[in-house]
């Protein structure tokens, strides 16, 4: 079966300080990975997304970036947060065919303070 | 541009009484539906799904409706139960797009 792993749970930065989130894929190839932002309060912000290795599309424009190094590792950065950075991120798969719904990770809280 | 709102951030039922949650939708373009379930610090969780060829999709105690010409859908739970309290996300589709959009959620909480 297939698995979604995402890490950490939970992370505390301070403003100015480098981010690296991982997420990883088990049990599938070729899927399409996402990552989506819950702020406090909102809704699913889609971040990023990416249909194969190197290919990504972002959607929002900010000081975060996304990069797929292999077929079922997606990767989310920043070279410096800000505060308005923090909220529950969270990294999902989909197999890509038509209709086919997201799986998500359990998210990792991030506070920036 | 919200495409798709979830325009009540809350809502309160009684165990065993019918939940309905409601979603609306500006896309024309979407064709396919999804509703998710989210608990406290935890990712979203597949729930039931319906295409815009279909009005209405059923599993178990789980019914979505699909007014397209309303660009309207709904998720009915009966009977809710205390299990069912979380924070319920609607989220459209365009098949060949990859990308899901979401509403921005409707707190559930089921009372005993």
């Amino acid at each position: 079966s297939q698995t979604i792993h995402q890490w950490p749970a939970t992370l505390v930065q301070p403003v100015g300080s480098p981010l690296s989130l991982e997420c990883t894929v088990e049990g599938t190839s070729n899927p399409n990975l996402y990552w989506y932002r819950q702020a406090a309060g909102r809704g699913l912000q889609l971040l990023f997304y990416s249909v194969g290795i190197g290919q990504i599309s972002s959607e929002v424009p900010q000081n975060l970036s996304a990069s797929r190094p292999q077929d079922r590792q997606f990767i989310l950065s920043s070279k410096k947060l800000l505060l308005s950075d923090s909220g529950f991120y969270l990294c999902a798969w989909s197999a890509g065919t038509g209709g086919s719904p997201l799986h998500f990770g359990n998210g990792t809280r991030l506070t920036v303070t | 541009d919200q495409q798709v709102k979830q325009n009540s951030p809350s809502l309160s039922v009684q165990e065993g009484r019918i939940s309905i949650l409601n979603c609306d939708y500006t896309n024309s373009m979407f064709d396919y539906f999804l509703w998710y379930k989210k608990y406290p610090a935890e990712g979203p969780t597949f729930l039931i799904s319906i295409s815009s060829i279909k009005d209405k999709n059923e599993d178990g105690r789980f019914t979505v409706f699909l007014n397209k010409s309303a660009k309207h859908l709904s998720l009915h739970i009966v009977p809710s139960q205390p299990g069912d309290s979380a924070v319920y996300f609607c989220a459209a589709l365009i098949q060949g797009a990859q990308k899901l959009v979401f509403g921005q959620g409707t707190r559930l909480t089921i009372n005993p």
